[in-house]
Formats: structure tokens, sequence, C-alpha cells
């Protein structure tokens, strides 16, 4: 696709309701990442996906936080029993996976607990 | 544990005039990234900065990098209104994964007429 594609572009849970985000990276890009923001945090790492390597889940938050990438292309961030703190944007990007490449952004999930 | 350091956070300008937004960072890396963002936007990639002494320049935007100093500026040239926006740099935390850049907290600049 022309750029980085997410949905939902919003999406608002009841606190203890799971949760999938998606995401749809530019065609070719072999890697994939997600990150998140909130006013209070700012831009948090969350996981990192390059080719068939195994992820680097090093920002997942807690055993809450998962996700997969089917094919190499498309992934889904799920978020299991949400909680208030969970809300924010949910932000993927994806590069070429050529080392020190620019991430191209795509336009988030806004994810509200209540 | 890396840490990255904008200031300041809050930035108001007036048009024409110049300001320079700064990046420190705490543990060595030699690469640091720019990136806008509109409100209710993404980020875009402003530049990529990859060695020391790096020097980049588009438009009223020049962004420099000294990696013994660990720190980063981002000049601003004779504002305009469209430059309105979140500015943020980003350290590839060196040694780790690519994928793992560590953000600063923004610099929100308003560029008033």
């Amino acid at each position: 696709g022309a750029g980085v594609s997410q949905s939902p572009s919003n999406k608002v849970t009841e606190k203890g309701k799971d949760v999938e985000l998606r995401c749809d990276p530019i065609s070719g890009h072999t890697a994939l990442y997600w990150y998140r923001q909130s006013l209070g945090q700012g831009l948090e790492f969350l996981i990192y996906f390059q080719g068939n390597s195994a992820p680097d889940k090093s920002g997942l938050p807690s055993d809450r936080f998962s996700a997969e990438r089917t094919g190499g292309s498309v992934s889904t961030l799920t978020i299991q029993r949400t909680q208030q703190e969970d809300s924010a944007v949910y932000l993927c990007a994806s590069s070429t996976g050529v080392t020190n490449e620019k991430l191209f952004f795509g336009s988030g999930t806004q994810l509200s607990v209540l | 544990e890396l840490k990255v350091e904008q200031n300041p956070l809050f930035l108001s300008m007036q048009e024409g005039k110049n300001y320079t937004i700064y990046c420190n960072y705490s543990t060595t890396s030699d690469r640091l990234y720019w990136y806008r963002q509109d409100p209710g936007k993404s980020l875009e990639s402003l530049f990529v900065l990859l060695s020391n002494g790096a020097v980049k320049q588009e438009g009223r935007l020049m962004a420099s990098l000294d990696t013994k100093a660990r720190l980063s500026t981002l000049h601003i040239t004779a504002a305009v209104h469209d430059l309105s926006a979140t500015y943020f740099c980003a350290v590839d935390y060196y040694g780790g994964s690519q994928g793992n850049l560590i953000f600063g907290k923004g610099t929100k600049l308003s560029v008033k007429p």
C-alpha cells in the first residue's frame, strides 16, 4: 500500500475486555514496529519484528500484551484484560529493514479504556 | 538505561525568528533521528544523523549531531507558521535492537505571526 495502515483508528472498550489492533505495513518492508504514545509517558517502544527473526519484545509492559506478525506482513497487537492505564495511541511503523533507515509511521489507533 | 532529553518542551516563536531545539542523550549512540508530528497526525521523518559532525538541512530546518557531547540540535531559521508542530528526537540504543528507538518527550513549537 501507499503507507502504513492501522485499524481501527479509534477503539473504546471496557476495562477487562480484550482488544486487537491491526497494522498493515508498507509493501516490501521487512521490519515492523509497535510504539505507544501517551501524555504521561511520551513515545514508548513496544515490540519489533524483522523478517523471520525472533521479535524483540523487550518493550512490552506486561504479559497482557502480545503481538504477532503473520506471513511477514500484517501484524496484530493484542491487549488482554485491558486496564485504564492502557489508554493511549498505539502507533505502528515499518521500514525496509536496512540499518539506519528511517521509520514510516501509521496514523495510529486511539485506544480508550473506560 | 538510555535517556533522551529535549529542551525546551514548549516553544512559542514569532515568524521570522531563529531558534534551536536541543536533544541530549545519556549513553553512547551514533544514530539519531528527528521526527515531526502535527496535531492528530502521525510522525513524519525529518532527518537521520549517522555520524559525529553530521549536518543535514531541509528548508528552514537544520539538524546536527555531536556524538562526543551526546547532543543533537535542530535549528530553525526564519520560522513560518507552517513549522508549528511537535518535534521529537530519537536515539537508537547502541548495541540494541534497531527498532528500539528511545524518544525524547518532544518540543511543541508554535509559530505566531
